[in-house]
């Protein structure tokens, strides 16, 4: 088993819709947890860092969930520009080091 | 600079060279990642170095691959003999080690196997 797992995908969705990913870990001891964008042939880039309390910046919403070991982003209001692979990420301090998943590819068509 | 810079861009190799793939961290980053992004895949982890512990290579996928960091500073990334399967992006991150640490990456060496 991989130690962080996300929706397969590929997601394709209207603009304007709500597209929700989820991203399970399985080492209990990870301490932190982000959510990074890559665009097509772009390096990854930080989108969010994701709180115990959750967090919400504009039309994006992050949630943990430590008793289930899972992660996830919502995306409000789908633009076109949205378009790319979201690549959740844990941290483990113990380790100090971060796991990526292996992405979830985002299309949002006119 | 200000980012990680990776060198060089774009790398065509014949099948059966070595190649040598160079990173410059952020300074002050005490971590240093290597990843592989084969067309269409997922980041595929390579080795990681914090400051000066013993490196973890469990993602190197064969003894053909080695990488190296000085200290702090800079790492290569060799391949030797280099196999069509090789080619792929290789991105290299480096990030400061505490809670929340987040990973900036280099845009990135393209490397073509013919």
């Amino acid at each position: 088993r991989k130690e962080v797992e996300q929706d397969p995908g590929p997601f394709n969705v209207p603009e304007g819709a709500t597209v929700a990913f989820n991203c399970t870990y399985s080492n209990s001891a990870s301490q932190s947890f982000f959510w990074y964008r890559q665009d097509c042939r772009k390096e990854p880039k930080l989108l969010m860092s994701v709180y115990s309390s959750g967090n919400e910046d504009g039309r994006f919403t992050a949630q943990l969930n430590r008793a289930s070991q899972y992660i996830s982003l919502l995306i409000r209001d789908s633009k076109l520009s949205d378009s790319a692979t979201y690549l959740c990420v844990v941290y483990n301090t113990n380790a100090g080091k971060s796991t990526f998943g292996d992405g979830t590819t985002l299309t949002v068509k006119p | 600079g200000a980012g990680v810079s990776q060198s060089p861009s774009n790398k065509v190799t014949e099948k059966g060279k070595d190649v040598e793939l160079r990173c410059d961290p952020i300074s002050g980053h005490t971590a240093l990642y290597w990843y592989r992004q084969r067309l269409g895949q997922g980041l595929e982890f390579l080795i990681y170095f914090q400051g000066n512990s013993a490196p973890d290579k469990s993602g190197l996928p064969s003894d053909r691959f080695s990488a190296e960091r000085t200290g702090e500073s800079v790492s290569t990334l060799t391949i030797q003999r280099t196999q069509q399967e090789d080619s792929a992006v290789y991105l290299c991150a480096s990030s400061l080690v505490s809670t929340g640490a987040e990973a900036f990456f280099g845009q990135g060496t393209r490397l073509t196997v013919v």
